[in-house]
């Protein structure tokens, strides 16, 4: 069947480090796969989007890759702020008429 | 502000009865999607709708049921309600139905069933 998988257990670092948040799926090959942000009690906010053919991708302190071969993408947050605890999604559809699907989030928690 | 209206925010009700979730998306998205959300489920994909029309349809059970409205706004009805069906219930909307949409979601309906 399809999955994605997240690591369920709570990342903890330390203010000023590097979170790498991992998520694997199977038995997809999506063309794109997204990454959110969901604080408590809020719905998901959109952070990142990367094709298929894109190996990494930038915005401000945040970095995702995706790894087709692997069916694996990363997501890396450098020099972590508590203000970025929170619960980060990857999600993705395989095609126009198939389901939206998230993993279950990776909860982050920085401390300072 | 994700600019995607969800009322109400909580509801409490009881078991056997019938509810209805609105949601109204951002001005110019013609996509509507349906998400329940549970603590052990993680987010859940029940339903989208495009333009008025069913467009993708995932883990929605045969006791719920939704609609796009010509005005795009979307109402999802749960009825028979059992005390599983407690959650969070979430609206998200996008522009189209591309593969690469990316979607903007409510703040959610709180779903208590007693």
């Amino acid at each position: 069947s399809q999955k994605i998988e997240q690591n369920s257990e709570a990342l903890n670092i330390q203010e000023g480090k590097t979170a790498t948040l991992t998520c694997n799926y199977t038995n997809y090959s999506p063309a794109y796969l997204q990454w959110y942000r969901q604080d408590p009690g809020r719905g998901p906010v959109f952070l990142l989007l990367i094709r298929e053919n894109e190996k990494e991708k930038r915005k401000e302190r945040l970095k995702v890759t995706f790894d087709t071969t692997l069916k694996q993408s990363l997501f890396h947050i450098t020099a972590s702020q508590p203000a970025d605890s929170a619960t980060y999604l990857c999600a993705l559809r395989e095609g126009q008429g198939f389901s939206f699907i998230f993993g279950k989030g990776t909860r982050l928690l920085v401390k300072p | 502000d994700s600019g995607v209206t969800q009322t109400p925010k909580h509801l409490i009700t009881a078991t056997g009865q019938r509810v209805t979730l609105r949601c109204s998306p951002r001005s110019g998205d013609l996509s509507v999607y349906w998400y329940q959300q549970s603590l052990d489920q993680g987010l859940q994909f029940l339903i989208q709708y495009y333009n008025g029309e069913e467009r993708a349809k995932g883990n929605i059970l045969e006791r719920f049921s939704a609609q796009q409205f010509p005005d795009l706004h979307s109402e999802l009805n749960l009825s028979s309600l059992e005390l599983g069906d407690s959650a969070l219930y979430f609206c998200a909307s996008s522009v189209g139905v591309a593969t690469n949409e990316k979607l903007f979601f409510g703040s959610g309906t709180q779903l208590s069933v007693l």
